[in-house]
């Protein structure tokens, strides 16, 4: 299957300090990149989305000045943590897609663990 | 509003068949999806129906009823790496994923 390459896998930051997570489609060419958080024995829930040279849509409730998503390529998307808190520590996973109709499967990178201190 | 119902969390004995069941309500259908994530790690893929019956892969099975809203994961043989979330999500009208809560299956020797 399709493989999308997430890094770093783990952070630990000071409060106060940006973090930049990157995702990577090695093999296939992602026109759809999604960025979720996951908090411990929670769901999925979506951040944003992002299309290749567009800027991204973000969720409700979701401050796009503090998540800062690029995604200036087919093969690579970043999320920016501007100004960490220890209430932003979570679970952070990237998943990508050919979009549309033809997205049936997403491919998620292996997450990055971000713990703020 | 859009909806994604599963059970919080299933116990079964290794060796045995468990079914996962998952109900959804969703502005427009394009596929449903189950996802397995163990502790600390991202979903992996399990399955994806659009049309209605069953899908079979090894040990894993999906069904849908589109008229239902209703699908579920059976699990055979199940063994003690089997214990996990299972996440079960929508594709709605927009080709967004709208996700269930996942369902905690505790798998017992």
């Amino acid at each position: 299957g399709a493989v999308v390459s997430q890094h770093p896998s783990w952070v630990i930051c000071k409060s106060g300090t940006s973090v930049k997570i990157e995702c990577r489609s090695l093999d296939f060419q992602a026109t759809t990149m999604f960025w979720y958080r996951q908090f411990p024995k929670q769901s999925l829930m979506l951040m944003a989305t992002s299309n290749e040279g567009s800027k991204a849509t973000y969720e409700q409730g979701v401050e796009k000045d503090k998540f800062l998503i690029n995604h200036a390529s087919l093969t690579l998307s970043t999320l920016t943590v501007t100004s960490a808190h220890p209430e932003d520590s979570s679970f952070y996973i990237c998943s990508a897609g050919t979009g549309g109709e033809l997205n049936t499967e997403a491919f998620f990178g292996q997450g990055t663990r971000l713990t703020v201190v | 509003g859009q909806n994604i119902d599963q059970p919080t969390e299933m116990t079964a004995t290794e060796g045995a068949i468990v079914q996962i069941n998952c109900t959804y309500q969703t502005s427009g259908f394009n596929g449903l999806f189950w996802y397995q994530q163990h502790a600390g790690e991202a979903p992996t893929f399990l399955s994806y129906n659009v049309l209605d019956g069953l899908e079979e892969k090894g040990r894993f099975s999906s069904f849908l009823s589109r008229s239902k809203g209703y699908s579920y994961l059976l699990l055979k043989e199940l063994q003690m790496k089997d214990s996990a979330s299972y996440l079960c999500a929508v594709s709605d009208s927009n080709y967004q994923l709208i996700w269930g809560a996942g369902t905690k299956l505790i798998i017992k020797p």
